[in-house]
């Protein structure tokens, strides 16, 4: 089983929809959750952190965690074209020394 | 402050050869890892440096190896080329102890023909 699962997509959204971006992991142990995001040709770039379980609001974003489902969340409010990059799911694993990503799933907002 | 710089930002080698990346990390950083992204793909952990010594591996063999300076830039070796190595090569610096503070390069987009 991997440690970290996400649906790879892609996903195409109208602009001003709701997007609901998801992620399974296997160890219940894991405690340090995080969102990146990553446009064409370049490096993921840190969108939201969560600590344990709960939410955390940024803007139009928020990142949620449900531990006893083992089931991480990104929720992207009045989605807007500039918001087309994939987004990556990372667990920090490996004692914290890495971070373990999804597949990452492809977003598409359209005009 | 300056983020982190990788070069080159392609490469084209040929199966069997050697290749060498490099990194610059963020200002204030101590730690540097590096990770391969196949297409498609999330990136997988190759391994990271702290204070010169590799600080973790993950499932690559030993043909990957690599070296971190006292400036804390690093460098990425890859012997015997495969065409599976054909990736993007992603450098991130951070700052030891710090859980969220990954910053990545634009990586090296390597092809082997």
């Amino acid at each position: 089983q991997k440690e970290v699962e996400q649906d790879p997509g892609p996903l195409s959204v109208p602009e001003g929809a709701i997007v609901s971006l998801n992620c399974t992991y296997s160890n219940s142990a894991f405690q340090y959750f995080m969102w990146y995001r990553q446009y064409s040709r370049k490096g993921p770039e840190l969108l939201m952190y969560t600590y344990s379980s709960g939410n955390k609001e940024d803007g139009r974003f928020t990142a949620q965690v449900d531990k006893s489902s083992k089931y991480i969340s990104l929720f992207i409010r009045d989605s807007q074209p500039s918001d087309s990059a994939t987004y990556l799911c990372a667990i920090l694993t490996g004692g914290g020394n890495k971070l373990t990503f999804g597949t990452g799933t492809q977003l598409k907002v359209e005009l | 402050e300056t983020g982190v710089t990788q070069s080159p930002t392609h490469l084209i080698k040929t199966r069997g050869q050697q290749v060498t990346l490099r990194c610059s990390s963020q200002s204030g950083h101590n730690t540097v890892s590096w990770y391969q992204q196949a297409l498609g793909q999330g990136p997988q952990f190759i391994f990271q440096y702290y204070r010169e010594e590799e600080n973790g591996r993950g499932n690559f063999p030993p043909r990957f190896s690599g070296l971190q300076f006292p400036n804390y830039s690093s460098e990425l070796n890859v012997n015997a080329l495969e065409l599976d190595d054909s990736a993007l090569y992603l450098c991130a610096s951070s700052l030891r102890g710090s859980y969220y503070g990954y910053t990545f390069g634009s990586g090296t987009r390597l092809t082997v023909v």
